[in-house]
């Protein structure tokens, strides 16, 4: 199964700046099936990317996804107050889906 | 609208069994990709099944051999059944439509005695 490995673990910015996250498979994601989810304390998680580099329906275009194969990247232009979460990537690909650790975004 | 909705739940002992439900409305689960993903208080997801369109099933290794996925297509229903259960299959069990959008709020299992 493919590994996901997320970095950093933490990531502590100011509103305003932008936030670059990580995520690299030990092996190459099949179609490109790489989601990025954001997660707040109690509640499930929300979809903000889908094949790598597809908004989910309603997510500001401030958060883009990118990249292919093994490595790839969600970006967040400016960072909005509600945007300080855990955000967590999946590729779905392969038959036994996989989750990255996270990277929590916090306020600096 | 698309609603999943999770129940089932509750506080097991060791090596007791449980059976979660996913009521789906909205679309239909059978020509659908489902997963369950689980989070253990204060950790990350992880997946744990998932059933594909076709009624083929994948299972994460911690759990492979406990835990069956099925469907029931006239009630629009996903289950997920947990048999010997142990103190680290205690966590929030979401049901999500497979690399997609669609998740429930989850239904919480404590195994403890």
């Amino acid at each position: 199964e493919a590994v996901l490995t997320q970095s950093p673990g933490t990531l502590s910015l100011s509103p305003g700046e932008r936030a670059t996250l990580s995520c690299r498979a030990s092996q190459s994601v099949l179609k490109n099936y790489l989601a990025w989810y954001q997660q707040k304390p109690g509640q499930a998680p929300r979809l903000l990317i889908y094949a790598a580099s597809n908004r989910a329906t309603g997510i500001p275009d401030r958060f883009s996804g990118s990249g292919s194969g093994t490595d790839f990247t969600l970006t967040i232009s400016r960072l909005e107050p509600e945007d300080f979460a855990v955000y967590y990537c999946q590729q779905y690909g392969n038959s036994r889906n996989t989750f990255g650790q996270g990277t929590k975004l916090e306020i600096k | 609208e698309v609603q999943l909705v999770e129940s089932g739940g509750g506080l097991v002992q060791p090596g007791g069994s449980l059976r979660l439900s996913c009521a789906v409305s909205g679309f239909t689960v059978s020509n659908s990709f489902m997963s369950w993903v689980r989070q253990a208080p204060g950790k990350g997801l992880e997946w744990v099944s998932v059933i594909y369109s076709g009624g083929v099933t994948y299972y994460a290794d911690s759990v492979k051999g406990r835990f069956t996925v099925s469907r029931d297509n006239s009630k629009n229903t996903m289950y997920l059944q947990m048999n010997s259960l142990r103190a680290e299959d205690t966590a929030l069990y979401y049901c999500a439509v497979d690399g997609g959008g669609d998740w429930g709020q989850g239904t919480m299992v404590t195994v403890s005695s």
